[in-house]
């Protein structure tokens, strides 16, 4: 069966720092990728999704940029934090690009 | 572009009561798919339901099934003899045939009280 594992859980960083978020899904291959961004109550945002190795397409411009070294493996990153990266972020597979299954989160705090 | 509201923020109901969640959205598009996530206290989001805009009939799984009515843009879920496990904020989305973006409302809190 598939999984998928998001590190770390929580996160609490300040303002300016850089970041990594990791997602990486086991049980399938070549999955689309994608990162959502969560406001608190609020629905979520796509960030970012890819169809393969090297495949990014951004959706929001901002802060924030995705890669995706090897075919399972999804980074966030950001070179310098600001207050209102603050979310909750969600990785989710799909293949056939269809329904989307998400892992369980992380939730990032700047400060 | 696709929006998808959900009207109701909060909503509340009996345990083996029944509910139903109201969804709406707005595209040109003839040919989509909707979804229903459930995202419970954990925060984990779980796929409850999917519908294909090509289907007529709604689609059921157990205790959770949909009123898909596509001229009126409505995608509505009713969960029946509801469960203390069912509270959670529910997720109405669209997304497109053959289309990576996947667009969520707002949510809906639903609390199922003892």
């Amino acid at each position: 069966s598939q999984t998928i594992h998001q590190w770390p859980a929580t996160l609490v960083q300040p303002v300016g720092s850089p970041l990594s978020l990791e997602c990486t899904v086991e049980g399938t291959s070549n999955p689309n990728l994608y990162w959502y961004r969560q406001a608190a109550g609020r629905g979520l945002q796509l960030l970012f999704y890819s169809v393969g190795i090297g495949q990014i397409s951004s959706e929001v411009p901002q802060n924030l940029s995705a890669s995706r070294p090897q075919d399972r493996q999804f980074i966030l990153s950001s070179k310098k934090l600001l207050l209102s990266d603050s979310g909750f972020y969600l990785c989710a597979w799909s293949v056939w690009g269809v329904e989307q299954y998400f892992g369980p989160g992380t939730r990032l705090t700047v400060t | 572009a696709q929006t998808v509201t959900q009207s109701q923020p909060e909503m509340s109901v009996q345990e083996a009561e029944t509910v139903t969640l109201s969804c709406t959205y707005d595209t040109s598009e003839n040919n989509y798919y909707l979804f229903w996530y459930k995202q419970p206290p954990s925060r984990q989001m779980i796929l409850v339901i999917r519908q294909e805009a090509y289907k007529q009939q709604n689609a059921t799984e157990n205790r959770f099934s949909v009123n898909f009515q596509k001229a009126a843009k409505s995608f509505s879920l009713k969960i029946s003899d509801s469960q203390l496990g069912d509270t959670a904020m529910y997720f109405c989305a669209f997304m497109k045939y053959n289309n990576n973006d996947m667009r969520f409302g707002a949510g809906t809190r639903l609390t199922v009280k003892p």
